[in-house]
């Protein structure tokens, strides 16, 4: 059963517009939340965080949004470029344990 | 170097030979974390270690597959008896965990294809 869950397997969005990547999971323990892009035959690089006891972060063109009790956090790309086209993916964890990742969307911008 | 550094960086097989995956974490960091991203998939959890505690091994698919971490810091991931379904990229990530933050540094991954 998969506690992090990401429904969109693709994405597309015009150059200059929002993208807004959504994420849901199940285990209510998960405290910490964490937004990863992946270029091909490359790592996943670090994007952005957001702990349980805030709803809203914010760096530069990305913000990641929690609701806690709807157990759904999404991230806003604003506003979106070519070069953000890549896998992204969302991983959860509680405090102490290991990182539970979602199965990854993939975001095209289009020029 | 600065980063994570995994090798090898690719690495073909014939079915049944053992492999051996090495990751090098970023220094001073007290948490590493193996995963694997098969073709198409998301990132499966595979061994977490954090510092000096016993490693959380529920991600490991099987007892063919096994880790340890030298001294705190290099690791080591063995495949052995190597089978198709193991082809994949396995991706090594290091955290300096501070209370509940610390996010995770992946390497580039090694990619192992078993023929």
């Amino acid at each position: 059963d998969q506690q992090v869950k990401q429904n969109s397997p693709s994405l597309s969005v015009q150059e200059g517009r929002i993208s807004i990547l959504n994420c849901d999971y199940t285990n209510s323990m998960f405290d910490y939340f964490l937004w990863y892009k992946k270029y091909p035959a490359e790592g996943p690089t670090f994007l952005i965080s957001i702990s349980s006891i805030k709803d809203k972060n914010e760096d530069g063109r990305f913000t990641v949004f929690l609701n806690k009790s709807a157990k759904h956090l999404s991230l806003h790309i604003v506003p979106s470029q070519p070069g953000d086209s890549a896998v992204y993916f969302c991983a959860a964890r509680v405090y102490g344990q290991n990182f539970v990742f979602g199965p990854g969307t993939r975001l095209s911008v289009l020029p | 170097g600065a980063g994570v550094s995994q090798s090898p960086s690719n690495k073909v097989t014939e079915k049944g030979k053992d492999v051996e995956l090495r990751c090098d974490p970023i220094s001073g960091h007290t948490a590493l974390y193996w995963y694997r991203q098969s073709l198409g998939q998301g990132l499966e959890f595979l061994i977490y270690f954090q510092g000096n505690s016993a490693p959380d091994k529920s991600g490991l698919p099987s007892d063919r597959f096994s880790a340890e971490r030298t001294g705190g810091s290099v690791s080591t991931l063995t495949i052995q008896r190597t089978q198709q379904e193991d082809s994949a990229v396995y991706l090594c990530a290091s955290s300096f965990d501070r209370g509940n933050t610390g996010e995770l540094f992946f390497g580039e991954g090694s990619r192992l294809t078993v023929l």
